[in-house]
């Protein structure tokens, strides 16, 4: 799986848009890009997913540059309980065989009120 | 819908004692992870279950460590003869394995204190 590098902290103002951004540089044409998040000791939870074109739930937005070599995750309106470590995970899909998952430093959100 | 569950949340237990680590998965989800996470350091995969292939053990740290995964659904997680450093979360997920992804859905994790 390709490497990804993220800031290690950020902060935000509650209610404001949270822009997380990762690169990929490496990134292969079948590799996805995924976003995991850490709340303080709960399990991670899954975000949201991509593979070239932007995508969009209820949870937050991802923008994947043309080229594929970064993504910007969006939370459009940041609450207190979206403070998490954020990881941006590229990887490739399923292939029959043990898929685990690998997490980087992350992102370390704060959201401020 | 129901999330992967995981029980108990927090498990205490004395050096040299059985534990075992229990984890419903989400219906119908075909693959199931077992990981663990010691305080402040990243998810270290332990063993994965996809179907009624042969588990893939790769990560099991010793031989104290076993899992199985009864009817294609639930899995217990058996640590034999706890040693302090098995202290640690414990965290199940679980996937549907498609054709292009794999989304893993992680569970709350046990959390096990060996003293």
């Amino acid at each position: 799986d390709a490497k990804t590098t993220q800031p290690p902290s950020m902060d935000c103002a509650e209610g404001r848009a949270a822009n997380l951004p990762c690169n990929h540089s490496t990134i292969s044409g079948n590799e996805y890009v995924y976003w995991y998040r850490q709340i303080h000791s709960q399990g991670p939870q899954y975000i949201i997913h991509g593979l070239k074109n932007n995508e969009t739930n209820e949870m937050a937005s991802l923008i994947i540059t043309e080229d594929r070599k970064s993504s910007t995750l969006i939370l459009p309106h940041a609450t207190l309980r979206d403070t998490a470590v954020y990881y941006c995970i590229v990887r490739v899909g399923t292939s029959g065989s043990a898929r685990q998952l690998t997490f980087g430093s992350g992102t370390q959100l704060t959201v401020l009120p | 819908g129901a999330g992967v569950s995981q029980s108990p949340s927090n498990k205490v237990t004395e050096k040299g004692k059985d534990v075992e680590l229990r984890c419903d998965p989400i219906s119908g989800h075909t693959a199931l992870y077992w990981y663990r996470q010691s305080l402040g350091q990243g998810l270290e995969f332990l063993i994965y279950f996809q179907g009624n292939s042969a588990p893939d053990k790769s990560g099991l740290p010793s031989d104290r460590f076993s899992a199985e995964r009864t009817g294609g659904s639930v899995s217990t997680l058996t640590i034999q003869r706890t040693q302090q450093e098995d202290s640690a979360v414990y965290l199940c997920a679980s996937s549907s394995e498609g054709w292009a992804t794999d989304t893993q859905y992680f569970g709350p994790g046990t959390r096990l204190t060996v003293l």
